[in-house]
């Protein structure tokens, strides 16, 4: 079975740096994908880990252990515009898997 | 990448009714997705739609209530039959290219269906 979990919600300051951790259970495992979603927008792409580590790009951070079960994203320097919904999906065997989502607010 | 486009943006219906949502890509893509997202909540996968092959659903999903049709590789359809107010949804349509040995897939602007 697939099992992701992430928090509900977070509040951040904007300029400050904010970490949203996403732990897995997942029968297979080709990858990790943090989606980036704006309230009543399609879902876009943020990063992708296959392997143990940190993927950096630009404000966006992503790290993996898969032995943990267990990857964060870090946005540094936030911006207002940053404040969306912050998925964690997990892709297995030719499917995508999705957590609840982060509700992210980011406040002046 | 590639460029998804869904028909109709949204609607409204009636319940006992049935909808089909279009899904159209501006390239050719093997694997193509159905996703449902409930207001306030995060992506389920319905089933995956592969041209030439019947889609494989997840659990609690049927292909008589969700019918799906893939007829070549840059389109496909889904049809939400006999409506009923918790089909009030985002549906979602996703593709992944395969290109770059990642498995990432990019969506559609999905279709809001609300039902009576």
């Amino acid at each position: 079975g697939q099992n992701i979990d992430q928090p509900t919600e977070m509040t951040a300051t904007e300029g400050a740096i904010v970490q949203i951790n996403c732990t897995y259970q997942t029968s297979g495992f080709n990858g990790l994908f943090w989606y980036q979603q704006h309230a009543g927008e399609a879902p876009t792409f943020l990063s992708y880990n296959v392997l143990d580590g940190l993927e950096e790009k630009g404000r966006f951070s992503s790290f993996l252990s898969r032995s943990k079960g267990y990857s964060y994203l870090l946005l540094k320097e936030l911006q207002m515009k940053d404040s969306a919904s912050y998925l964690c999906a997990v892709s297995g065997a030719n499917n995508l898997f999705f957590g609840t989502g982060t509700r992210l607010t980011v406040i002046p | 990448s590639a460029v998804i486009s869904q028909k109709p943006s949204r609607d409204i219906c009636q319940r006992g009714t049935s909808l089909t949502i279009q899904c159209q890509v501006d390239s050719q893509v093997t694997m193509m997705f159905w996703y449902r997202q409930q207001p306030g909540q995060s992506l389920t996968l319905i089933a995956t739609a592969n041209q030439g092959s019947e889609a494989t659903y997840e659990s609690g999903f049927v292909i008589d209530k969700f019918p799906i049709s893939r007829p070549n590789l840059t389109f496909s359809t889904l049809t939400v039959s006999n409506m009923s107010p918790e089909d009030s949804s985002i549906y979602l349509c996703s593709v992944e290219p395969g290109t770059s040995g990642s498995w990432e897939q990019f969506f559609g602007p999905g279709t809001r269906l609300t039902v009576l």
